[in-house]
């Protein structure tokens, strides 16, 4: 089966750095997605890595290290926008995607 | 393009009714998931299709559900009979083969059952 563990929530100011860590456990691992919902919203993509190290998209970035089966999603230069939940999620066998619980991140003034 | 498109936005029903939930998916995308999302259990993978074939339905929670994709561009979710605990928002989404790491979720429905 698959597991994915997240923190389930986060807070920090505007301008801040914030690290949303992701471990994984599953048979069939392809790669580490992550994607952002807004209250009342539906999942939108952020990025995704199917190798060791960062991804660099913006003001966000992703890492993954597949030998420790962990991934993180870094949030640069917080906006009050960037107030989500945030989702890892698992590309493994023939396509399937599982989303972990989930980490919500408030930002304060 | 419209985006994966879901209808209804919002259904209410009673206890005992049949639901029917629709989905267009992006033309030309390959895959198509339906998820169901809950306080309690998150974002939850019910079943998923490839060229319109089911490739695994084993997030169906018990055989009240089933999903169906007729052709490319359409794909119904049933619930029959509705329970109060399928009360959720099920969320549709679809992707290209060569790169369904990338979703793309419709606005989903918001399901309640009195």
């Amino acid at each position: 089966g698959q597991s994915l563990e997240q923190p389930s929530e986060v807070t920090a100011v505007e301008g801040a750095i914030v690290q949303i860590n992701c471990t994984y456990q599953t048979s069939g691992f392809y790669g580490l997605s992550w994607y952002q919902q807004h209250d009342g919203g539906a999942p939108t993509f952020l990025s995704y890595n199917a190798l060791d190290g960062l991804e660099e998209t913006g003001r966000f970035s992703s890492f993954l290290s597949r030998s420790d089966s962990y991934g993180y999603l870094l949030l640069q230069e917080l906006q009050m926008k960037d107030s989500a939940s945030y989702f890892c999620a698992v590309k493994g066998s023939w396509g399937k995607l599982q989303f972990g619980a989930g980490t919500q991140v408030v930002v304060t003034p | 393009d419209a985006g994966v498109i879901q209808s209804p936005r919002h259904e209410v029903t009673e206890m005992g009714q049949e639901v029917t939930l629709r989905c267009k998916p992006i033309s030309g995308h390959d895959y198509l998931f339906w998820y169901r999302q809950t306080m309690m259990r998150g974002l939850e993978l019910l079943i998923y299709f490839n060229n319109n074939v089911p490739i695994d339905d084993s997030g169906m929670p018990e055989d009240r559900f089933s999903a169906k994709m007729p052709n490319a561009s359409f794909s119904t979710l049933k619930i029959q009979p509705s329970e109060p605990r399928d009360s959720a928002v099920y969320f549709c989404a679809s992707s290209f083969q060569s790169t369904n790491e990338k979703l793309f979720f419709g606005s989903g429905t918001q399901l309640s059952v009195l």
